[in-house]
C-alpha cells in the first residue's frame, strides 16, 4: 500500500510570509495528490490537487509542486493571511478504486 | 460545487445503545463513499469504503459489527455505531466521490460522537 509522509507538522509563519508543506509518496504509480484543508470542528476541504502528467499548479495564493522523479510534492502558500491558520493535509492514492492514504498533517499557524 | 452533509453534527448517547450517522452527497450521486475516523490531533483514518447497493468493505483491524454500514443510494449512506462504548467516541467524517477518472473525495463536515 501506499505512504504517505508529511513535514512538518507544525509551523507558524509571520502574516504575509510563505509557508510551504512537503509530502513524500512510496507508491510511482500514484497519479494523483490532492490537498485538504481542515478547520477545527470541521471536515476537510479540498483546495488544490494535481495530476501526475503536470509539475506544478497554481491557483491564486496556492501552488502545488510534484517531482515524479523523487516521489514528492508540495504545497506552497504565498502571502499567508491569519485564515490560512489551520490543519494541512496532503494525500496519494493507496490502492482500491478511489481509495487515497492520508499524510499526517501540519498545523499552520499564521501570527499577525 | 460538490457538497456533503452529515447528520447529526454532534451526539452524545449512553454507553451501550446505538448511534446512527447519515452522510449525503446533495448535488451529485455519488459512486462511492468512505468513513473515516478521526482521534483529536491526528489524521483520518479510513473505516470503510461503501458502494451502493453492496456490502462495505472495511479497513483492517475494524469491526464490521460493530460499525454498520448501508449505503442504499447513490446520495445516502448510514454509519451505525452499535452498543457504544466511551472508546468509540470519537470525530466521524464521511467522503463521496463522483465517477471520474480521478480520486476526488468531497467531504462531509464530520459527526462528533461522545459515549458517557
Amino acid at each position: 500500500g501506499e505512504n504517505v509522509e508529511q513535514h512538518p507538522s507544525t509551523l507558524s509563519v509571520q502574516e504575509g510570509d510563505s509557508a510551504v508543506i512537503k509530502c513524500t509518496y512510496s507508491d510511482s504509480a500514484s497519479n494523483y495528490f490532492p490537498w485538504y484543508k481542515q478547520e477545527l470542528g470541521k471536515g476537510p476541504q479540498l483546495i488544490i490537487d494535481i495530476r501526475s502528467n503536470v509539475g506544478e499548479k497554481k491557483d491564486q495564493r496556492i501552488a502545488v509542486t510534484l517531482n515524479k522523479t523523487a516521489k514528492h510534492f508540495s504545497l506552497h502558500i504565498t502571502e499567508t493571511q491569519p485564515e490560512d491558520s489551520a490543519v494541512y493535509f496532503c494525500a496519494a492514492p493507496s490502492g482500491g478504486y478511489q481509495k487515497v492514504t492520508f499524510g499526517t498533517g501540519t498545523k499552520l499557524q499564521v501570527i499577525p | 460545487g460538490a457538497v456533503v452533509s452529515q447528520h447529526p453534527s454532534r451526539v452524545i448517547c449512553k454507553s451501550g445503545t446505538s448511534v446512527k450517522i447519515e452522510c449525503r452527497s446533495l448535488d451529485f450521486q455519488a459512486t462511492t463513499m468512505f468513513w473515516y475516523r478521526q482521534f483529536p490531533k491526528k489524521s483520518l483514518m479510513l473505516m470503510a469504503t461503501s458502494n451502493e447497493g453492496s456490502k462495505a468493505t472495511y479497513e483492517q483491524g475494524v469491526e464490521k459489527d460493530k460499525f454498520l454500514i448501508n449505503h442504499a443510494s447513490l446520495t445516502l449512506s448510514t454509519l451505525t455505531v452499535t452498543s457504544a462504548h466511551p472508546e468509540d467516541s470519537s470525530f466521524y467524517i464521511c467522503s463521496a466521490t463522483r465517477e471520474t477518472l480521478h480520486n476526488e473525495q468531497f467531504f462531509g463536515p464530520g459527526t462528533r460522537l461522545t459515549v458517557l
